[in-house]
């Protein structure tokens, strides 16, 4: 199958600073992407979605970027909280399937 | 926004019984379900893939007689682990979506131990 990775398994931040989170990608015909969120001992939850005609989306405090050329997606937190910790995935879209990456652990610092 | 929902949230069994897990979407008809299992730490492993009714596509290395999955309308699938082992014990979220090209949400997953 398609393969979703995620750079870095694990980023720790200080309350207020933004994160960065990166996410990389195999499939060229992939045209949609999510990032999810998961709290311990929860389902994802849906943060922020991008098509692959856009390379910028911003919603509430979010960010995703979205590199076609490098096969490369970002989601970026402004001001972190201490709610923000949880596991953050992202999900491309081919076809009828979505594939998953291996996650990041997003711990904040207060 | 959409809901999926699963039941039950949490379910202890014995060994070599089944137990029935199922997933609703409450405000959309979905046209296909995903169920998957995901372990302490890491990511979600996708088990199979429902479309409403036709049989599930199992991914490889997923018993299908094992892992029994249902999807008898647009808005209901169900996952049977039959004659459960301790291994089996996982946690199991399932999610929908309208097709091609739509968001996909989750359930709030289901936790099952096998004793």
């Amino acid at each position: 199958g398609e393969s979703v990775g995620l750079h870095l398994p694990t980023l720790s931040v200080q309350e207020g600073d933004n994160s960065i989170i990166n996410c990389a990608y195999s499939n060229s015909a992939s045209d949609y992407f999510i990032w999810y969120k998961q709290e311990s001992g929860k389902g994802p939850q849906f943060i922020i979605d991008i098509r692959s005609n856009m390379d910028k989306r911003q919603g509430q405090r979010v960010t995703v970027l979205l590199n076609k050329t490098v096969k490369h997606l970002s989601l970026q937190i402004a001001a972190t909280q201490p709610g923000d910790s949880a596991v953050y995935f992202c999900a491309e879209n081919t076809g009828n399937q979505f594939y998953f990456g291996t996650g990041t652990s997003l711990t904040v610092i207060p | 926004g959409a809901v999926v929902s699963q039941h039950p949230s949490r379910v202890i069994c014995k060994s070599g019984t089944s137990v029935k897990i199922e997933c609703r979407s409450l405000d959309f008809q979905a046209t296909t379900m995903f169920w998957y299992r995901q372990f302490p730490k890491q990511s979600l492993m996708l088990m199979a893939t429902s479309n409403e009714g036709s049989k599930a596509t199992y991914e490889q290395g997923v018993e299908k007689d094992k892992f029994l999955i249902n999807h008898a309308s647009l808005t209901l699938s169900t996952l049977t682990v039959t004659s459960a082992h301790p291994e089996d014990s996982s946690f199991y979220i399932c999610s929908a979506t309208q097709g091609n090209g739509n968001t996909i949400y989750f359930g709030e997953g289901s936790w099952l131990t096998v004793v």
